[in-house]
């Protein structure tokens, strides 16, 4: 089955920098990729997914890049803010299954 | 339309209680899936179903747990007899084809 390998495990910038997530996948029929944000406590929500006939993928602050050559695809984050701080999940789908990564804890210190 | 609804929202049961955890998945969705989120495991799918039928029940823990979907508004999982390390948050969530999940609120349970 697919596996998803996610890093870093946590990660600490400053207000205003960048933040970059990666994630690594190994079926390469997995055709969607999506990024779940979760915050303490709550529900994981999806904040931006990529398919794989597309390289890159913008909403305001948010990126995603997706390398399918190399199964990788990452999570740019611009202009970070203190609310920004959760844990992101990535995950790849060969069908109607998701496979997430193990997630990353991001602060974003004020 | 009102999301994914899990009830409740929090149990807390004594070892070897049974433990029933409800779902009702978005109108039109035709996947409905079980996961469970753990410090230690991060999040496992447990099963899931899509038009009603279990497709993938190879992440459920043991004999202990079970689900069921009889209609596609509906779904149960039951832990029978409940373990101290079944305490975890149980979510479900809904899809339709190929698309982002839905989650539920989620059900944070603690088995004592």
């Amino acid at each position: 089955g697919e596996n998803v390998e996610q890093h870093p495990s946590t990660l600490s910038v400053q207000e205003g920098d960048s933040a970059v997530i990666k994630c690594t996948y190994s079926d390469s029929a997995s055709n969607y990729f999506p990024w779940y944000k979760q915050e303490l406590g709550k529900r994981p929500q999806l904040i931006i997914d990529i398919r794989s006939n597309v390289g890159e993928k913008k909403d305001q602050r948010i990126a995603v890049t997706l390398n399918k050559t190399a199964k990788h695809f990452s999570l740019h984050i611009t202009e970070t803010q203190p609310e920004d701080s959760a844990v992101y999940f990535c995950a790849a789908s060969p069908g109607n299954q998701f496979y997430f990564g193990t997630g990353t804890s991001l602060t974003v210190i004020p | 339309d009102a999301g994914v609804i899990q009830s409740p929202r929090h149990e807390v049961t004594e070892m070897g209680q049974e433990v029933t955890l409800r779902c009702k998945p978005i109108s039109g969705h035709n996947s409905l899936f079980w996961y469970r989120q753990t410090m230690m495991r991060g999040l496992e799918l447990l099963i899931y179903f899509n038009n009603n039928v279990p497709i993938d029940d190879s992440g459920m823990p043991e004999d202990r747990f079970s689900a069921k979907m009889p209609n596609a508004s509906f779904s149960t999982l039951k832990i029978q007899p409940s373990e101290p390390r079944d305490s975890a948050v149980y979510f479900c969530a809904s899809s339709f084809e190929v698309g982002g999940y839905t989650f539920g609120s989620g059900t944070r349970l603690t088995v004592v």
